[in-house]
């Protein structure tokens, strides 16, 4: 299963809302997780099956989506959430598959 | 609190073996499958190999399989990647990560791997 990305760069400005896009080849059903890294750091889990916000994660964070289409709004953009944004999907496994992410700049 | 901490990256030369080492605490460690990744900076996401929690089944992917090694030791909470026969296209930070049915929820800072002559 391939995923795709949309866009690969999306400018913000601090306090607007944010939309990014992640599409599968075939259905996953609703097998999709969302990540956030930032420069010098690992990976952070931020939704899982689709809709759910991992442990921790801010109410500006949701998910959307599936089938094949899948959407993070970002409701208002914070400083810290300017970084690169991932989908994975995990309906084939081991071990799914990544996206190629989207990075979000401050515009 | 989860934490996840490699160790064991290092320069090596092209042909060289590593062993790395991954701490997990924090959570009942023998009740969770994990995973290798690794990261050239600035590029994707690359899946290494998965153990499940009893040690019982590992997988790897394709392009690493034969050359990469995984294993544990559940009553010291530790990961291994033993690492073969390293090329220069192995150059890449190596994350260890736990996985709770499917979804990869956390994620280890990472341990340098340089191979170079």
């Amino acid at each position: 299963i391939l995923m795709t990305q949309s866009p690969a760069t999306l400018s913000v400005s601090p306090g607007d809302r944010a939309t990014l896009s992640c599409r599968a080849s075939q259905s996953v059903s609703s097998a999709l997780a969302w990540f956030q890294q930032k420069p010098g750091q690992p990976p952070r889990l931020l939704i899982y099956g689709a809709s759910t916000r991992a442990t921790g994660i801010p109410a500006r964070f949701s998910g959307s989506g599936s089938g094949t289409e899948f959407i993070l709004t970002i409701s208002s953009l914070q400083s810290e959430d300017f970084a690169v944004y991932y989908c994975h999907q995990y309906h084939s496994w081991p071990p799914g598959t990544f996206g190629p992410g989207t990075k979000v700049e401050i515009k | 609190e989860v934490h996840l901490v490699e160790s064991g990256g290092a320069v090596v030369q092209p042909g060289g073996s590593l062993r790395l080492s991954c701490a997990g605490s924090g959570f009942i460690f023998d009740e969770y499958t994990m995973h290798w990744f690794r990261q050239v900076p600035g590029k994707g996401l690359e899946w290494i190999s998965l153990i499940t929690w009893d040690g019982g089944s590992t997988f790897y992917s394709d392009s690493m399989k034969g050359r990469f090694t995984i294993s544990r030791d559940n009553r010291k909470n530790l990961v291994y990647l033993q690492m073969n026969s390293l090329r220069s296209e192995d150059t890449a930070l190596y994350h260890c990560v736990k996985e709770k049915s499917r979804v990869f929820d956390y994620w280890g800072q990472g341990t340098l791997v340089t191979v170079s002559s």
